[in-house]
């Protein structure tokens, strides 16, 4: 059974930074990944898929990257802005195409 | 606007008394899925439906009944909550497939039983 972990589960940067979010999973059958963010009280938004074929998918100032041989993947936000306060989850679909496992997510603080 | 839309928002209720909360979707979609989602525990799929009248388990379907009788709508049945099914439940859809595209998330019902 898949399983998907997400480290650290809380992180504060000042405005400005560079960061990383971390997502790991264990088995590197998948089908595809996707990297959600969560604001408080809300639905989640699918920011990036990124299909087991690919290596990388890039929106704006969002850089996602898969690497399936080591079971990992990077969300690398760019130039962070307080608007980028979310709870950001990681989701891993297996070869079936109906299984998708979660991360319990990393909260971001971004401070002005 | 494209939009999954789910009602209510914020429900509490006392042990027992049937609820149904509602999911609607305006895209066409043929996959449609419920989650809840609990502290520590992430999200955990409860029925998802690949189209009408086609409806499976997730993985915690215990005390929950789901219907797919139109494509548009998919309706979460508790038939006698009880504390434990507190928690913030979500609706979701895709194309097809939980997987194959992108998934597009309602706003969440934030259940209370007491």
């Amino acid at each position: 059974k898949q399983e998907v972990t997400q480290i650290p589960a809380a992180l504060s940067v000042p405005e400005g930074e560079n960061l990383v979010l971390n997502c790991s999973f264990t088995d590197s059958a998948i089908y595809n990944l996707q990297w959600f963010r969560q604001d408080p009280g809300k639905g989640l938004t699918s920011l990036l898929l990124i299909q087991s074929s690919q290596r990388e998918q890039t929106s704006g100032r969002l850089n996602a990257s898969l690497d399936k041989s080591s079971g990992r993947s990077t969300l690398y936000i760019a130039a962070s802005q307080p608007g980028d306060s979310a709870t950001y989850l990681c989701a891993v679909t297996t070869y079936n195409n109906n299984d998708m496992r979660f991360g319990a997510g990393t909260r971001l603080t971004v401070k002005p | 606007e494209a939009q999954v839309t789910q009602n209510p928002r914020y429900l509490i209720t006392v042990t027992g008394k049937k609820l149904t909360v509602t999911c609607s979707q305006n895209m066409n979609h043929e996959y449609m899925s419920w989650y809840r989602q609990d502290p520590g525990l992430g999200l955990r799929q409860i029925y998802y439906s690949m189209n009408v009248e086609v409806t499976d388990k997730g993985d915690v379907p215990e005390g929950y009944k789901v219907s797919r009788k139109e494509k548009r709508n998919f309706p979460l049945i508790l038939e006698s909550p009880s504390p434990n099914q507190t928690s913030l439940y979500f609706c979701a859809s895709s194309r097809s497939g939980q997987g194959s595209g992108k998934l597009f998330f309602g706003s969440g019902t934030q259940l209370s039983v007491l």
